[in-house]
């Protein structure tokens, strides 16, 4: 049961542009949720989250918004450039489990 | 401020044999989480530990074991190699509960 999906394998976008990828939960119980960027042969870096108390939250040229009522999370990235071009993890986890649930990732590529 | 460090970062193994990967969070964190990622599956949680003590397991079978020492360094080991246990396993580390992890960059098992 994948209860954190991420319905883009991929996404390319022009340099400049806006880049919007997307993530749909099932588990109403989340409330904390976060993005990571993976480039090939390294780990997760961890970019933003949010707490589901909020709708919105802003950190330079990334922004997660939440829809709570639609279970439904998305990170924009403005303007976008050719060094976003990785893969992007949402992860949602519920207060007290100590654990991440993550998406099976969206492979961004930002065309110069 | 070092980052979190896995050792070894690659390894081969034989079907059957036993594996023990090393992780050191940062400094002053206390939560060091396991995670194996395999293509299409995004990052699967194994356990968790704090203080030396495991507060969450995920769905893998009893081959796979982790401990904690009193510097919050921490191993995993899966016993009984298969093939289907070759993957990148991620450490990953934090200050607690609701807060971001810093993931290293992984130690990639090869089971042949």
């Amino acid at each position: 049961d994948q209860q954190v999906k991420q319905n883009s394998p991929s996404l390319s976008v022009q340099e400049g542009r806006i880049s919007i990828l997307n993530c749909d939960y099932t588990n109403s119980m989340f409330d904390y949720f976060l993005w990571y960027k993976k480039y090939p042969a390294e780990g997760p870096t961890f970019l933003i989250s949010i707490s589901s108390i909020k709708d919105k939250n802003e950190d330079g040229r990334f922004t997660v918004f939440l829809n709570k009522s639609a279970k439904h999370l998305s990170l924009h990235i403005v303007p976008s450039q050719p060094g976003d071009s990785a893969v992007y993890f949402c992860a949602a986890s519920v207060a007290g489990t100590y654990k991440y649930i993550f998406g099976t990732g969206t492979r961004l590529k930002v065309l110069a | 401020k070092a980052g979190v460090t896995q050792t070894p970062r690659y390894l081969i193994k034989t079907r059957g044999q036993q594996v023990t990967l090393s992780c050191s969070p940062i400094s002053g964190h206390r939560s060091v989480s396991w995670y194996q990622q395999t293509p299409g599956q995004g990052l699967q949680f194994l356990f968790e530990y704090f203080s030396e003590t495991q507060r969450n397991k995920g769905n893998f079978p009893g081959r796979f074991s982790g401990r904690q020492f009193s510097n919050s360094r921490s191993e995993m080991n899966v016993s009984t190699l298969e093939l289907g246990d070759s993957a990148l396993y991620l450490c990953a580390s934090s200050y607690g509960d609701r807060a971001e992890a810093f993931f290293g960059q992984g130690t990639r098992l090869t089971v042949v």
